[in-house]
């Protein structure tokens, strides 16, 4: 069983460059969200998803966007990259009120 | 809103010792509380989470969480601390089964010294 599954694990872009990050699960939840981490800051919330065809905004959207066409991938969409945008970006599902499960993550960086 | 604080950065203890790191939260409801802990270039595991019923909560790996609604603390203790507990920790909170909008705190680092 793979759980969460992300893609790729490391990236470096030019700012400008667009790029997807991939995020498979396997686990058949209806809930998947993508987060983004920071040093000192912990993680904070981009976009969610509640199931297939719905997505909402978190608290740091700007800059990304995300379709869920399916249960169980969740891509998440970085339209022009900007330097603010290097972190560590982890995917997560759940299935309530057992908790998130979250991918290894991937390290973006932006020059 | 909701929000979690973690008033430690960096805990430094000894192999063996006992180990407490501290959470506080803001939310207006019921909270759904968890702690996650990471290893280094590792994502996020669950520890344990807390949503009803006995206080006192049982995690993996030894560790243990007490919620406190009178001081809206979540605090995670484990009683004897191993090497390889030297990661990162998260506490975070969510509205009763939305455990998919969390809010996270920033973390304590813990350094195992042996």
């Amino acid at each position: 069983n793979a759980g969460v599954t992300q893609t790729p694990k490391f990236q470096v872009l030019k700012t400008g460059q667009s790029m997807t990050l991939q995020c498979a699960q396997d686990m058949n939840h209806e809930y998947m969200s993508w987060y983004r981490q920071d040093p000192g800051m912990g993680l904070r919330l981009i976009h969610y998803s509640v199931g297939a065809g719905i997505t909402d905004q978190g608290e740091v959207p700007n800059g990304y966007n995300v379709s869920r066409s399916t249960t169980e991938d969740f891509p998440l969409r970085l339209l022009s990259a900007a330097p603010s945008q290097t972190s560590v970006y982890f995917c997560a599902s759940s299935d309530p009120p057992g908790g998130a499960f979250f991918g290894q993550g991937t390290r973006l960086t932006v020059v | 809103a909701q929000s979690v604080t973690q008033p430690d950065i960096h805990i430094t203890v000894s192999e063996g010792a006992s180990l407490e790191l501290r959470c506080n939260y803001s939310y207006g409801a019921t909270p759904y509380l968890f702690w996650y802990v990471q290893s280094p270039g590792q994502g996020l595991q669950l520890l344990l989470k807390y949503f009803s019923g006995d206080t006192l909560v049982q995690g993996i790996k030894g560790f243990e969480a007490e919620f406190k609604r009178s001081q809206s603390s979540f605090n995670l203790r484990k009683p004897s601390v191993h090497w390889s507990d030297a990661a990162e920790y998260f506490c975070a909170v969510g509205r009763l089964l939305n455990d998919y909008k969390l809010s996270f705190g920033a973390g304590t680092t813990v350094t195992v010294r042996a």
